[in-house]
């Protein structure tokens, strides 16, 4: 069957550190992937969008990562802060189904 | 300024009621789409359209209608034929000639049932 899955446990990190989420993907031929940012009780917001044939984008402090062959990408916060803090969702366009699908997203907390 | 407008951010609903969020957007984008998310899911597509007077049902309409009969306008109807219909709905928009694009989001609609 067809999954999308991110680190359902909270991610706790220092700030200063790098924080790493991670989306894996199983049985979907992706055409894209993007990142959004969801605050509690708002809406989520458009991050990072990378398609199938890049390796890697990046934007301000932000990186991320698409491994076709792992199935995987991975999404880095450099330099992190209290401000990070928040819900991280990964979504994937299929090009088997034509649509976009979530993850569960990834909760971070950067604490000062 | 451009974006989405979600009304009303809380909504209690009785069981047995048909309730309509209201989604507004002045970005010109084509498509519009609502989402459903429950805690500890990923977001679930309801509806979407992509053209005026067209919409397609997503993963999980069953209990909900939609229209859209403006561009700007795509109002969603949480029927009592939804069975579990507490949980934070997204209403969504973006622009399909640009391709692959990202999604502009509301704020969300928080339905409870009583």
């Amino acid at each position: 069957s067809q999954k999308i899955e991110q680190n359902s446990e909270a991610l706790n990190i220092q700030e200063g550190k790098t924080a790493t989420l991670t989306c894996n993907y199983t049985n979907y031929s992706p055409a894209y992937l993007q990142w959004y940012r969801q605050d509690p009780g708002r809406g989520p917001v458009f991050l990072l969008l990378i398609r199938e044939n890049e390796k890697e984008k990046r934007k301000e402090r932000l990186k991320v990562t698409f491994d076709t062959t792992l199935k995987q990408s991975l999404f880095h916060i450099t330099a992190s802060q209290p401000a990070d803090s928040a819900t991280y969702l990964c979504a994937l366009f299929s090009s088997n189904t034509g649509k976009l699908i979530f993850g569960q997203g990834t909760t971070l907390q950067v604490k000062p | 300024d451009g974006g989405i407008t979600q009304s009303p951010k809380y909504l209690f609903r009785k069981e047995g009621q048909n309730v309509t969020l209201s989604c507004e957007q002045n970005l010109n984008h084509d498509a519009m789409y609502w989402y459903r998310q429950d805690p500890g899911q990923g977001l679930r597509l309801i509806y979407y359209s992509q053209i005026v007077n067209d919409f397609q049902k997503g993963d999980i309409a069953e209990g909900y209608s939609v229209s859209r009969e403006k561009k700007e306008s795509f109002p969603l109807t949480v029927t009592s034929a939804q069975k579990n219909p507490t949980a934070f709905y997204l209403c969504a928009s973006s622009i399909l000639s640009l391709g692959p694009g990202e999604l502009f989001f509301g704020e969300g609609s928080r339905l409870t049932v009583l």
